[in-house]
């Protein structure tokens, strides 16, 4: 079954510095990924998601994502964080073509940006 | 577009007591799923439809009812709630594909709908 990991529930970063958000994830075939926002009583926004290609993806509000295959990792980043970041993020799998498969979420990891 | 809407904002139900959570969508999105997040556990899928008149159960079925008559509607009903399902019911949408599994959209969630069961 697939299922994915993210071993913080809280990250705390302070304005202006690099954050990261880890996510590894584990799949039996190709891995679609996904992170999604979600702002207080908000629904889930998508961010960013990786299907094939390139292993860096660029999605919104300045955050991106590295598909790491070795190390079945999906770590969001964002070079320069900003206190309207705060939010819980999530990281969702689902299995890659041929597959009907649903999408499964991490219990999710708050970040916290403070000045 | 409105997106994906969800009634009612906030309810309290008594143990026993059965309502409809509604979701609506006018995307003409042909996959629909309904999640509940419970703190510490993410997203968690009840069911979901891939079209009108085709349902099935997610990870979290028990106790929960759907039907999918409408392209734009996919209610949720809860037959007898229970304290057990107190949670935040999220409403999500994605394009899909004909007859099949959404595998690389990106899904439209609804604002949420939360619910507490005395």
């Amino acid at each position: 079954a697939q299922s994915v990991a993210q071993p913080e529930d809280q990250v705390n970063v302070a304005e202006g510095n690099p954050l990261t958000v880890k996510c590894t994830y584990s799949v039996s075939g190709n891995p679609y990924l996904f992170w999604y926002v979600q702002y207080p009583n908000r629904g889930l926004q998508f961010l960013l998601k990786y299907i094939t290609g390139d292993n860096l993806v660029k999605g919104s509000y300045g955050f991106e994502a590295e598909f790491n295959k070795s190390q079945t990792s999906f770590h969001l980043k964002k070079p320069s964080a900003l206190v309207s970041d705060s939010a819980l993020y999530f990281c969702a799998v689902r299995e890659g073509a041929g597959t009907a498969s649903k999408l499964t979420f991490g219990t999710g990891t708050r970040l916290q940006v403070t000045l | 577009n409105a997106g994906v809407t969800q009634t009612p904002k906030f309810q309290v139900l008594k143990t026993g007591q059965s309502m409809t959570l509604q979701c609506a969508q006018d995307m003409n999105h042909e996959y629909m799923s309904w999640y509940r997040q419970d703190p510490g556990m993410g997203l968690r899928l009840i069911h979901y439809s891939v079209g009108a008149g085709i349902t099935d159960q997610g990870e979290v079925p028990n106790g929960y009812n759907v039907s999918r008559s409408t392209t734009e509607d996919f209610p949720l009903r809860l037959l007898s709630a229970a304290p057990s399902q107190t949670s935040v019911y999220f409403c999500a949408s994605s394009y899909g594909l004909a007859g099949g599994y959404p595998l690389t959209d990106t899904q439209y969630f609804g604002p949420g709908t939360r619910l507490t069961v005395l």
